[in-house]
């Protein structure tokens, strides 16, 4: 089973600013990765698939980059908007896994 | 646009069975696989379980396979999970989604339906 590992856990910015989540996998994962946004009470809402790949709808201030083990979620100009629980997943092998999630804090 | 209803959600005791249901609308049901998804209380995701479109290929995480089986309805554009033997740590928000075009990603989800299993 490919462990995924996110950091931080949670992550204060205020508005404007820029924000890096971080995505490690426990074996390259070969850009099969994706993103989630999450907020209390919702669904999850897919942002980032193949790695760098907007899905539809998704602002171009959310940017994925990475190969191999390390991934990161970029969100720039951060909007209060924003505040959520973001998940990485790796579709690249079975069992699917996601990461453990970091919280974005807008300040 | 893509919309997915689970249902069948409640509570029940240990060792009982129930079976969710996710209605799809909005899309074509028949040319995309389905994933289950859940979330217990307060936790991360936990992928479930995934049935192709054409019912070729199901897949299982370990914490459930042998106890759960997925399957769907085109005709009826359902998809369904069957839980058996249900355990406390099956507890939960169950959410389905549907598989990306071309790869596991998962790109529409549900609002998802609760589970608690206690006595």
């Amino acid at each position: 089973e490919v462990m995924m590992t996110q950091s931080p856990g949670t992550l204060s910015v205020s508005p404007g600013e820029s924000a890096t989540l971080s995505c490690r996998a426990s074996q390259s994962v070969s850009r099969n990765l994706a993103w989630y946004q999450q907020k209390p009470g919702q669904a999850p809402r897919l942002l980032i698939y193949d790695a760098s790949t907007r899905a539809t709808g998704i602002p171009a201030r959310f940017s994925g980059s990475g190969s191999g083990t390390y991934y990161t979620l970029t969100i720039s100009s951060l909007q209060s908007e924003d505040s959520a629980v973001y998940y990485c997943q790796q579709h690249n092998d079975w069992p699917l896994t996601f990461g453990g999630g970091t919280k974005v804090e807008i300040k | 646009q893509v919309h997915l209803v689970e249902s069948g959600g409640g509570v029940v005791q240990p060792g009982r069975s129930l079976r969710l249901s996710c209605a799809a609308s909005g899309f074509t049901f028949s040319a995309y696989g389905m994933h289950w998804v859940r979330q217990a209380p307060g936790k991360g995701l936990e992928w479930v379980a995934v049935m192709w479109y054409d019912e070729t290929v199901e897949k299982y995480a370990d914490s459930v396979k042998g106890r759960f089986t997925i399957s769907r309805d085109n005709s009826r554009n359902t998809l369904y999970l069957q839980m058996n033997s249900l355990r406390a740590e099956d507890t939960g928000v169950y959410y389905c989604a549907r598989r990306g075009q071309t790869n596991s990603w998962l790109d529409y989800w549900g609002q998802g339906t609760l589970v608690t299993v206690s006595s």
